[in-house]
This record gives C-alpha cells, structure tokens and sequence, in this order.
C-alpha cells in the first residue's frame, strides 16, 4: 500500500523566518512529487512539483528530493502570514496518468 | 471553462438518501479525478477517468458509488444510500495530458461538501 506520511502539525513559524516542512513516502517507484496548498475551506493548489534529486526553486519556494530516502520537502523562504494553511505532499508512482496520493497535510501557522 | 466547476458546492443528505454529485472539468483536458476529503485528512483517490473511459475505480469504497463520463467531459459521481461516514468534500481534478513525469498537474475543482444526517 502507498503511503505518504506528514508531521500534522501545527507547525508555528515566525514571520521571515523559513518555514520546513518534511514529507516521507513507501513506494520506491514513485517518480513524481508535489505540494499543494489549501487554505481552510478551499480547494488544494498547486505550488510546485519536482522528479529529480536535488533542489528545485520556484520565488520563495524550494523543493528538496532524496530518492534514496525517499524524502521530500519544501522550504518556504521569509515567511508571510499568507502563507498559513494546511500543506499537502502528493506522490505519483507510474509514468502515466494515474492519481496521485496525498498525506494528511501539515498545517503551518505564520505567527506575525 | 475557465476552471474545474462542481455542483451542488453543499449538500446535506438524509441516510439512505441518493445523492449525485457533479463535475465540469476545464475544457479540454483528457484526465478527471475524483477525491474525497474527511475532515483535517488529505484527499483520498476515489476514481479516474480518461476521456470517458473510468481506467481506475480502485478507491471506490464500496459498491453504492458510482462514477460516470460518458462523453468524456461533465462526470458525476453517485452515492446511493448515503450513510454518516460518506460526510466528506468530494474534490473533482482535471488535467490536461497524459504521461510525463510532471504531466499530471492536477487543477481542483471547489469540491462538494456532502454531511449526511
């Protein structure tokens, strides 16, 4: 069974500061790899996707991958309280279209 | 349209009611998703579809759901005699491609919150 395990939270962050947050996954065969943003009551929104180790950086958004440890993360750079909402790590394994599966989402909260 | 529209956006249900849930994607695109959503989870893959061809039903939970797209644009996904635990946002996603490693950007609808009493 695919898993995609995320720290619930909440995670408190100071304003300006880096905000870190860890996802891990079972599926060695996945290959690719996403983080959504949902704020309460809406719907999820993509932020970034990335398929290659290493760093990806995208604004004040990085995303970190480690197959071989099967981790990923995403750094949010000078942290803004419009950032706070619940962020969701999806994984798809295949090369074609078939559907992603989430974690649970950490909820990060931007203290101003 | 410009985005992923779904209808009814609330929707409560009596237990054992039938409830039909519906999803116009983005003109256009080949994939469409449906999710559910409990409450403080992330989505959960219900089924896909490809065009009109449902490729993947496996997270149907049981047997009272039901998903269709014959023409390979509006779907709808059926619950048939609701019970409390289907209380849940049922999120419609669409894409525009097929294959690829980061082909599969998923665009969400605004989702439909179900709350069967």
């Amino acid at each position: 069974q695919k898993e995609v395990e995320q720290n619930s939270g909440p995670l408190s962050v100071p304003e300006g500061a880096i905000a870190s947050l860890n996802c891990t996954y079972s599926d060695r065969g996945s290959q690719s790899f996403f983080w959504y943003r949902q704020y309460s009551g809406k719907s999820p929104e993509l932020i970034m996707f990335i398929y290659s180790n290493g760093d990806k950086e995208d604004g004040r958004f990085t995303a970190q991958l480690n197959k071989a440890s099967q981790y990923v993360s995403l750094l949010i750079r000078d942290s803004q309280p419009s950032d706070s909402a619940t962020y969701l790590c999806a994984v798809r394994s295949g090369g074609g279209a078939d559907g992603l599966t989430f974690g649970k989402g950490t909820h990060l909260i931007i203290q101003p | 349209g410009a985005g992923v529209s779904q209808s009814p956006r609330y929707k409560v249900a009596k237990r054992g009611q039938d409830v039909a849930l519906r999803c116009d994607p983005i003109s256009g695109h080949v994939s469409l998703f449906w999710y559910q959503q409990a409450l403080g989870q992330g989505p959960e893959f219900l089924t896909y579809f490809q065009n009109e061809a449902q490729l993947d039903k496996s997270g149907l939970p049981s047997d009272r759901f039901f998903a269709e797209r014959p023409e390979g644009s509006v779907s709808t996904l059926k619950i048939q005699r609701t019970q409390q635990e289907d209380s849940a946002v049922y999120l419609c996603a669409s894409s525009l491609v097929v294959g690829g490693l980061g082909a599969n950007v998923l665009t969400f609808g605004a989702g439909s919150r179900l709350t069967v009493l």
